[in-house]
């Protein structure tokens, strides 16, 4: 069955460090890969995408990922964090042919990033 | 434009009202969700409209009832709701085929509260 796993429910980073957001994903082709964010009482806003080609992937706010096919992984990353980056970040993945439609989400990591 | 619009933004309403919520997209997009998301948890897919016709119905209460009379507009008609039903609703939108069908853009989401 296919299904999205965020290992980490908190995350607390200093503000100016690094970050890394962990997804792994089960299914037996490659998907379709996101990771959006969310603030407090807000909608989702969509960070990146993963569709194919290049497995390092650019997105706003200083954002990137890397798919790792041999991991199952989609990781997000940030060289450095700022105070605005706190948020809950939700990976999402597309199963196409996978028999559901739209987009499976992970439980969520929330980042709380310390002065 | 990526914008996906909802109102109102915040909602009361008792356990026998009437009301419905609204979503708005003008980036041509053929399929539109609504999705449900209480509190510290991903969104849950209620509805997807494709082509202005329903596809998929998570099984949802009656007493949620979509409606989709433009390409451009979705609606959720709620009646009779109950205080579990209190939730962020999240309305999106995506292109209704290929790839960038998974790709999904989100409204700021209506918070709704029963009592």
């Amino acid at each position: 069955a296919q299904s999205v796993t965020q290992p980490d429910i908190h995350i607390t980073v200093s503000e100016g460090a690094s970050l890394e957001l962990r997804c792994n994903y089960s299914y037996g082709a490659t998907p379709y890969l996101f990771w959006y964010v969310q603030s407090p009482g807000q909608g989702l806003q969509l960070l990146l995408k993963y569709f194919s080609g290049d497995t390092l992937v650019q997105g706003i706010k200083g954002f990137e990922a890397e798919f790792k096919r041999s991991q199952s992984s989609f990781n997000l990353r940030k060289p450095s964090v700022h105070w605005s980056d706190a948020a809950e970040y939700f990976c999402a993945v597309g199963f196409p042919g996978g028999g559901a439609d739209g987009l499976t989400f992970g439980k969520g990591t929330h980042l709380i990033i310390q002065p | 434009d990526t914008e996906v619009t909802q109102t109102p933004k915040h909602l009361v309403m008792g356990m026998t009202n009437k009301k419905s919520l609204k979503c708005e997209q003008h980036m041509g997009h053929r399929a539109m969700y609504w999705y449900k998301q209480k509190a510290k948890k991903p969104p849950e897919l209620m509805f997807v409209y494709s082509y202005e016709k329903l596809s998929i119905n998570e099984s949802v209460p009656s007493r949620f009832s979509p409606e989709c009379p433009n390409s451009s507009l979705l609606n959720l008609h709620l009646h009779a709701l109950q205080p579990e039903d209190s939730a962020l609703y999240l309305c999106a939108s995506s292109p209704p085929t290929g790839t960038e069908h998974y790709e999904q853009y989100f409204g700021p989401g209506t918070r709704l509260t029963v009592t």
